[in-house]
Order: structure tokens, then sequence, then C-alpha cells
């Protein structure tokens, strides 16, 4: 079974530029995840899908961060205009359906630096 | 709200020695609890969960944790750790909201 894709794996912008990352979660798994791991820090939710609607985007910060997940499947996450504290790994998780019980399988992240 | 406390940020330990990583949690309504790990440059990968039942829960590889609700901890221990074990190793904390909330990790260096 393969495991959740993730792209790219790492970016580098400078300040006020746009980025986004790109996750393709396991087959089958109707819900997905966008964490933002800090360094030094733990991941820390963004946004929670279930199939093509959001469940929970309380942690994101609307001004300069959007995700999508227009068909149920894959996801993109966008930031737009970067700032200097946006540097971090982008984390994207899937479990196969919601629930606190359910195992959160994640990717490898995409590391973005931001200049 | 709940938190995760993981007071170790670094347990440096040697080849075949015993290991105790610790994990404690505020929160105040039932929750379930989890290990995961980070090996280099790959993603998290589940180690083991507490969803109910014995406290005392194991990973394939042979750590294990202990769900302590009057201490509020969740530490993670090995007798043995081997030079593959070296990992950041993170608690993380969920209630029936399915939300999970991990702590700030524990990296384990574990030298020959």
């Amino acid at each position: 079974e393969a495991g959740v894709a993730q792209s790219p794996r790492y970016k580098i912008i400078e300040k006020r530029q746009s980025v986004a990352f790109w996750c393709n979660p396991i087959s089958g798994h109707a819900t997905l995840y966008w964490y933002q791991q800090i360094l030094g820090q733990g991941p820390k939710l963004l946004i929670q899908f279930q199939n093509n609607g959001v469940v929970d985007d309380s942690q994101l910060p609307k001004d300069r961060f959007s995700a999508e997940r227009l068909k149920g499947v894959d996801s993109t996450l966008k930031i737009q205009p970067a700032k200097l504290e946006d540097s971090a790994v982008y984390l994207c998780a899937s479990s196969s359906t919601l629930g606190a019980r359910e195992t959160q399988y994640f990717g490898p992240g995409t590391r973005l630096l931001v200049l | 709200a709940q938190s995760v406390t993981q007071l170790d940020s670094q347990v440096p330990v040697f080849e075949e020695a015993p290991v105790e990583l610790r994990c404690n949690y505020s929160s105040s309504v039932s929750v379930y609890l989890f290990w995961y790990v980070q090996y280099p440059n790959q993603g998290l990968q589940l180690l083991l969960k507490y969803l109910s039942g014995s406290t005392l829960v194991e990973s394939i590889n042979g750590f294990e944790a202990e769900f302590n609700k009057s201490q509020t901890s969740f530490h993670l221990r090995k007798p043995s750790v081997h030079i593959s074990d070296t990992a950041e190793y993170f608690c993380a904390v969920s209630d029936n909201t399915d939300k999970l909330i991990f702590g700030t990790g524990t990296r384990l260096q574990v030298f020959p």
C-alpha cells in the first residue's frame, strides 16, 4: 500500500512570494490533515478535511493560507504572501475516517525556508 | 484545553541500555494517547497508542508505554535500545474531537 505522498520535498522562497504544496493521501482515506511543524516544536494542525469538506480550520491563518481538496482526494496548501515565520515543515496526514481512535498516517513533509 | 509536555528535549544513551522518554498531559476529559516516531528525513510513524483497556501498551519493536491516569503520564520505555532507535519521538493526546495535540518531541540519540 502506497503511503502519503507530498511534493515538493524542499522549497526556498523569498518573503512576500507565494508557494503551494501538494498532498496525495493513502487511497481510500476520507480524512486529510495539514500540519505545520516549526523547528523545535511538535506538529500543529492547520486544517482538516473530511472528503472535500472542511472539518476544522480554526488554526489556519486565513489572511495568507488557503487549502483545498476539490475532488476529495489530493489536496493543496497555499501560502500567499509568505512571511519569515512561515519557515517550517508542512506535513500532510490521512486517516481512513474521522475519529480520535483512528491512526493518522503522515507523509515525509515539505521543508519550507522563507528568506 | 489539552496540552502535552515532554520535559526532555534530548536523551543520549548507550546501545543496549534502558531508556525512558517522559510524557505528561493535561486534559479535562477522557483521552487517547499516542507515541509517534520520526526517523531522519521521514514522516511521523505511529509507534503505539492507548485507547482503552489495559494501561500497558506495546509496539512491535520492543517499546512499551503505560497510561497512568492519576499522574497524567504516558511514559515510553525500552529495556535495551539499538542504534536504529535513534530518532525523534513525539507524544500526542486526543479527545473525542479527533484533534491530535503533540508535544515538542524528544530526540533519542543512541551511541555505540
